[in-house]
């Protein structure tokens, strides 16, 4: 069974970094993409970043990039989102989520909650 | 920058058959995603690649995918149905999007 277990989240001041984790089992991790996912809540999902098999490739939202890091450590079966110059609008629930086929999210995290407030 | 319309929300009275859409710049062209959020849960993928359903999911949820739109059906609608759904496409610019979302209710 895919489980996704995310960690990391909490208050932060604007302009401050956090880096989120996301802890993978049950499935070959270094043989799938990966990304992350955030919702405000209330409102929708949003892309945010994601990552190729090997970690060589890396993709992000325009609204993200310059100021968020993915990356991964195959080794330990491990997803890292480190996120910098942080901002009210960035206060979001964080899933981190394995790619499947042609583009899809097929296994989710159950989140973690990323909160940016003076 | 490409754009997924859904409408806001979409009813159906139970045992009844449920369609919501997926607007988007010739979609049919597209592989399109559809995901199932419940309150307080994370999403789960419901139809992929337009009409293909994961190991797990009901025969009652279908897809089609075609010109501007994409349709994702409930047939025989029951009230665990009820929830958010979310289309999403892989675009060469934007990279994945998602539609905004539609909120279905059961009657």
């Amino acid at each position: 069974e895919v489980q996704l277990l995310e960690s990391g989240g909490g208050l932060v001041q604007p302009g401050g970094s956090l880096r989120l984790s996301c802890a993978a089992s049950g499935f070959t991790f270094s043989a799938y993409a990966m990304s992350w996912v955030r919702q405000t809540p209330g409102k929708g999902l949003e892309w945010v970043t994601g990552i190729s098999d090997s970690g060589g490739k890396t993709y992000y939202a325009d609204s993200v990039k310059g100021r968020f890091t993915i990356s991964r450590d195959n080794s330990k079966n491990s997803l890292y989102l480190q996120m910098n110059s942080l901002r009210v609008e960035d206060t979001a629930l964080y899933y981190c989520a394995k790619d499947g086929s042609s583009s899809a999210l097929d296994s989710w995290g159950q989140g973690t909650l990323v909160t940016v407030s003076s | 920058s490409y754009e997924l319309t859904q409408p806001l929300s979409v009813s159906v009275a139970l045992g009844q058959t449920a369609s919501i859409t997926c607007g988007g710049n010739q979609i049919g062209s597209k592989n399109v995603h559809w995901y199932q959020q419940k309150p307080g849960q994370a999403p789960v993928l419901v139809i992929y690649s337009d009409y293909n359903r994961p190991s797990g999911i009901p025969e009652r949820f279908s897809g089609s995918n075609s010109g501007n739109t994409a349709t994702l059906t409930i047939s025989g609608a029951q009230a665990g149905d009820e929830a958010d759904y979310y289309c999403q496409v892989w675009d060469s610019s934007t990279r994945r999007v998602f539609g905004g979302g539609t909120k279905l209710t059961v009657l």
